[in-house]
């Protein structure tokens, strides 16, 4: 069984800081697959990233990275210089190839408050 | 293009009432999924098709719960005599390959159940 666990219920920041949200998650699956979704008030889930289990490169996109450590089973969001606009709930998850479980399994989630 | 629509966006039934919730896919994609997300929890999976087959269906609470997508696109996800314990938001989500873990899944903006 999969298991995403988000210890950050809620964040708060002010405008311009740096932010890290956290992302543990267990498998015993060696081939698996992390995502990072936002959920803005509107409900609506967006894509952020994706990463594969051997891939533990870093990414930079703009103002947001991704740290991925298989040695803690880790796979953290950096938000840098925060704006308001990243106010949202972050969630990550976890899904694994083979048979018919091609779900996500989520974490419950970060609520982001950036405050101006 | 468009996205993945639901309907309705809210929903108020009674206790003991049938509900039926929509799911408009993004077309062309022979995945999708329901997920049902309880207040302040990640998004829970429900139920997976490819095309117009159900392959999971592992995450259906109980058999009052049933889905179908009946041409291989448009889904409904019906819930009979439903119980306080049904409220949520339930999402729904598809992406355009079949046994795609790596697949990004596009998630509508969700349809809000409360049970009164």
């Amino acid at each position: 069984a999969q298991k995403v666990t988000q210890a950050q219920t809620e964040i708060s920041v002010v405008e311009k800081e740096d932010v890290t949200l956290d992302c543990v998650y267990e498998t015993r699956d060696t081939t698996y697959y992390l995502f990072w979704y936002k959920q803005p008030p509107s409900g609506e889930l967006v894509f952020l990233i994706r990463r594969n289990s051997f891939d533990e490169q870093n990414e930079i996109s703009g103002r947001y990275s991704w740290n991925f450590q298989k040695s803690t089973s880790s796979f953290n969001f950096t938000i840098t210089a925060s704006q308001v606009v990243d106010s949202a709930v972050y969630f990550c998850a976890l899904s694994v190839p083979g048979g018919s479980a091609r779900q996500l399994t989520f974490g419950s989630g970060t609520q982001l408050t950036v405050l101006p | 293009g468009a996205g993945v629509s639901q309907s309705p966006r809210y929903k108020v039934a009674k206790r003991g009432q049938d509900v039926a919730l929509r799911c408009d896919p993004i077309s062309g994609h022979v995945s999708l999924f329901w997920y049902q997300q309880a207040l302040g929890q990640g998004p829970e999976f429900l139920t997976y098709f490819q095309n117009e087959a159900q392959l999971d269906k592992s995450g259906l609470p109980s058999d009052r719960f049933f889905a179908e997508r009946p041409e291989g696109s448009v889904s409904t996800l019906k819930i009979q005599r439903t119980q306080q314990e049904d409220s949520a938001v339930y999402l729904c989500a598809s992406s355009l390959v079949a046994q795609g873990a790596w697949d990004e899944q596009y998630f509508g903006p969700g349809t809000r159940l409360t049970v009164t």
